[in-house]
């Protein structure tokens, strides 16, 4: 079936070191994959998205790689800020283009 | 902003009660699409609205519903509510059924279901 899994579920970084998260998706025929910031309380907030003619996508400390043969897809932040702490949940389209599966999130906490 | 609102922002219902939650999508969007997050969850899809027909849906019962608008806003019922309804209520609005990529959600209805 469609199934999005992400790890870890928490993540704690030190400030200004590297945190990653990972994805699996189920169908290959998937072809989008998002990322979305939760702070407490808030609305998901798309930080960054990859389509499946592309391998890596960047902006600014973020950036996003994707296999497609091991279906798998990954956030890096680089130079980790307090201000990053936050859900992180990944995404993947399914089904025709109409719905997007979330994985299960990853709370990152930076620590100063 | 993201141009897509939602209201009320917070709600308090008893089982069995019913509730209409409401979201007007961007300017320019067709395409509405609503999400349930429960409490250390990730969003869900309940269903997709286009052009005033629903366009998908996900694994939720008979008594999730919803309507869109000629202007493409859209309600979402939920009838004889139970306690695990309980959560954030997210939509989402994309220029089109096959466009969804990069679409963002409104700021919410939080529901609590007593």
């Amino acid at each position: 079936g469609e199934n999005v899994e992400q790890h870890p579920s928490t993540l704690s970084v030190q400030e200004g070191d590297s945190a990653v998260i990972k994805c699996t998706y189920s169908d290959s025929a998937s072809n989008y994959f998002p990322w979305y910031k939760q702070e407490l309380g808030k609305r998901p907030q798309l930080i960054i998205d990859i389509r499946s003619n592309v391998g890596e996508k960047k902006d600014q400390r973020i950036a996003v790689t994707l296999n497609k043969t091991a279906k798998h897809f990954s956030l890096h932040i680089t130079e980790t800020q307090p201000e990053d702490s936050a859900v992180y949940f990944c995404a993947a389209l399914f089904g025709g283009n109409e719905k997007l599966t979330f994985g299960t999130g990853t709370r990152l906490t930076i620590i100063p | 902003e993201t141009g897509v609102t939602q209201s009320p922002t917070h709600l308090i219902k008893t089982r069995g009660q019913q509730v209409t939650l409401r979201c007007s999508s961007q300017s320019g969007h067709n395409t509405v699409s609503w999400y349930q997050q429960a409490l250390g969850q990730g969003p869900q899809f309940i269903f997709q609205y286009y052009r005033e027909e629903e366009n998908g849906r996900g694994n939720f019962p008979p008594r999730f519903s919803g309507l869109q608008f000629p202007n493409y806003s859209s309600e979402l019922n939920v009838n004889a509510l139970e306690l695990d309804d309980s959560a954030l209520y997210l939509c989402a609005s994309s220029p089109s059924r096959d466009r969804v990529y990069g679409y963002t959600f409104g700021s919410g209805t939080r529901l609590t279901v007593v």
